[in-house]
């Protein structure tokens, strides 16, 4: 079954605890792009990636960070996180053919609350 | 800073009737325009892509397009409960640009 699986779903934490969200997708996807979700701001992209090696800021990009080793992860990485990161993160993905960019498939999301 | 707008609503209508969600979008360069729907707790899904100007139908769903007028809208007709959710416009500047941005979404609902 062709899917995005991020992990944890829910997490709490407190500030400056570093952690870490996985994303993965089984469908060979180069494209791959991290979003926030807040009531009355809608979906933000905070960094995506267009292949292996090869990432760059989204518009809300502050206080994340990302990696892309593999083609099939794409983790989250927040090394001081803090309560205004407190959101809904999704992670999507979809075949690099220009404008097919926008045809994403997005993950279930991850529930991040920062005390 | 690019801009994408709906009016957030929530827009309701009967069930049978056509539902019409609108979306503008400011840079004029943009080039690829999507429709997600999302229920509440879950994740987008992308239901419409459309390129060209004009009226793009699959099923139920209508996607329009008019780049004069940076004007894109989807019409679902016969519409359902299962219908009732946010649907997200999403505005891409196409071939070259790998930012994709959303609209903060339209809540609709079907009334039964």
């Amino acid at each position: 079954e062709a899917q995005v699986t991020q992990n944890p779903r829910y997490l709490i934490t407190v500030t400056g605890k570093k952690l870490t969200v996985t994303c993965s997708q089984n469908m060979n996807h180069e494209y791959m792009s991290w979003y926030r979700q807040d009531p009355g701001l809608g979906l933000r992209q905070i960094y995506y990636s267009m292949n292996v090696e090869v990432t760059d800021k989204g518009d809300v990009p502050e206080g994340y960070k990302v990696s892309r080793k593999e083609k099939r992860n794409f983790p989250l990485i927040l090394e001081s996180p803090s309560p205004n990161q407190t959101s809904l993160y999704f992670c999507a993905s979809s075949l690099f053919r220009g404008r097919d960019t926008g045809e994403l498939f997005f993950g279930e999301g991850s529930r991040l609350t920062v005390l | 800073q690019k801009e994408v707008e709906q009016n957030s609503g929530p827009l309701s209508v009967p069930e049978g009737a056509i539902a019409s969600l609108n979306c503008t979008y400011s840079d004029r360069g943009s080039q690829s325009f999507f429709w997600y729907r999302q229920y509440s707790g879950k994740s987008p899904e992308l239901i419409m892509s459309i390129y060209s100007n004009g009226d793009k139908e699959d099923g139920r769903f209508t996607a329009q397009l008019n780049k004069a007028s940076q004007y894109v809208s989807l019409l679902i007709r016969d519409s359902q409960p299962s219908d009732s959710a946010t649907y997200l416009c999403a505005v891409s500047s196409g071939a070259g640009s790998y930012q994709l941005t959303f609209g903060k979404g339209t809540k609709l609902s079907v009334i039964p």
